[in-house]
């Protein structure tokens, strides 16, 4: 079956913009997570859904980022009044269930440069 | 917030060379999973290791995690390009992730 896939798999916007990104998570996995990789880094957590609400959002930086799950499948990443720093690659993954010993897939990422 | 060390940052050998990458924590992994990286790729899961002082195998790759729980390594035998790539520990759970050991392996 199809595994995680995001896109668009790479964006250029410019400083102050707003942007989406989008994750679709393998059927039927209920908990979806979306990371940030800066170069030469791990990923950082930045929130954790299970099923249509977000379970853990301790991991956004700031209030201009925010995620929507509306049906507990596509999940969307939003970003706005972009900022230089914001660029990075934003990772989603999915499990079959929450937190616990299950598996998380990872999407291939989307790429994000603010310039 | 648990911190993860890993080391070396970079790594560069030739095939057939063995090496070792580290991992440790400031405090005690309920567990903890290594990862493979390749560009342009999300991590991919090699291992999830649960009991102190449990070592696990895969093919050439050997894992093992420390009694106390706070450090792991993994150990590569006979190194080939096709391992080249970002290898990361994370806690399990809500994943936090050490910064990685970038591996390049020369033929």
């Amino acid at each position: 079956g199809a595994g995680v896939s995001q896109t668009p798999s790479n964006k250029v916007t410019e400083k102050g913009k707003y942007v989406e990104l989008r994750c679709d998570p393998i059927s039927g996995h209920t908990a979806l997570y979306w990371y940030r990789q800066s170069l030469g880094q791990g990923p950082e957590f930045l929130i954790y859904f299970q099923g249509t609400g977000a379970a853990d959002d301790s991991g956004l930086p700031n209030d201009r980022f925010f995620a929507v799950r509306p049906e507990g499948s596509v999940s969307t990443l939003k970003i706005q009044r972009t900022e230089r720093g914001d660029s990075a690659v934003y990772l989603c993954a999915s499990s079959l269930s929450p937190l616990g010993t299950d598996t998380q897939y990872f999407g291939p990422g989307t790429r994000l440069t603010v310039l | 917030t648990q911190l993860l060390e890993q080391s070396p940052q970079f790594l560069s050998i030739q095939e057939g060379e063995n090496l070792t990458v580290y991992c440790n924590s400031s405090s005690v992994f309920s567990s903890l999973q290594w990862y493979r990286q390749e560009p342009g790729e999300g991590p991919v899961l090699l291992v999830t290791v649960v009991t102190g002082g449990e070592v696990k195998k895969l093919k050439r790759l050997t894992f093992q995690f420390g009694d106390a729980r706070k450090d792991s390594s993994l150990h590569i035998t006979a190194a080939q390009p096709g391992d080249t790539g970002l290898y990361l520990c994370a806690s399990h759970g809500k994943l936090t992730f050490g910064q990685g050991t970038i591996l390049t392996v020369h033929p």
